[in-house]
């Protein structure tokens, strides 16, 4: 299975960008990467997922190494609602389409 | 379009009651999952539905737990003899698939929980 490595916390100032760093060594040339974010007490919430080329979409920008062996996920202009865990997680080929989520990065935004 | 629906959101329980769950994914979606997070830790994995055939199920996924997905719409996970390490969020989740296993992109939306407090 391609695992995930986040660090386990990250502070960023309210207004600032928030970028989020993933380590994927193991990851497939089929694989999906994926960002998601749970806001204490809910569901994760999708933000934004890539193969090889950098997306960006309403929420958030995600860059993908040329060698897809890690990726930042980028808040632009992060507020205090951006608080949240978040996850990067390796959509496993041919596995059912299984989101395997790991510890992830508790983000905390800071006025 | 209202999401994935999750019921109850709470339920506290005695050790060695049954309690079920009731999930109803995004209409159009035809895959449906079950995940279960404990605090302080990211959701696993319990089981998923195609349709109204279960594909797979986790080690995780004791022979107390069962879940149902009859009609390939809403699902039912029951948990029975409940024990105090059930406590936990159980969490769905459902997407739209065209592929019976092979997967490129695969945008799972999930549902807020169902919060199980075993006493």
């Amino acid at each position: 299975d391609a695992k995930t490595t986040q660090p386990t916390s990250m502070d960023c100032a309210e207004g600032r960008a928030a970028n989020l760093p993933c380590n994927h060594s193991t990851i497939s040339g089929n694989e999906y990467v994926y960002w998601y974010r749970q806001i204490h007490s809910q569901g994760p919430q999708y933000i934004i997922h890539g193969l090889k080329n950098n997306e960006t979409n309403e929420m958030a920008s995600l860059i993908i190494t040329e060698d897809r062996k890690s990726s930042t996920l980028i808040l632009p202009h992060a507020t205090l609602r951006d608080t949240a865990v978040y996850y990067c997680i390796v959509l496993i080929y041919n596995q059912g389409g299984k989101l395997i989520f790991g510890q992830g990065t508790e983000l905390s935004v800071k006025p | 379009d209202t999401g994935v629906s999750q019921n109850p959101r709470h339920k506290i329980t005695k050790r060695g009651q049954n309690v079920t769950f009731r999930c109803d994914p995004i209409s159009e979606h035809n895959r449906l999952y079950w995940y279960r997070q404990t605090l302080g830790q990211g959701p696993e994995f319990l089981t998923y539905f195609q349709n109204e055939a279960q594909l797979e199920k986790s080690r995780l996924l004791s022979d107390r737990f069962s879940a149902e997905r009859p009609k390939g719409s809403f699902s039912t996970l029951e948990i029975q003899r409940t024990e105090q390490g059930d406590s936990a969020m159980y969490l769905c989740a459902s997407s739209l698939s065209l592929d019976r296993g092979v997967f490129g992109a695969n945008v799972l939306t999930f549902g807020a929980g169902s919060r199980l407090t075993v006493l």
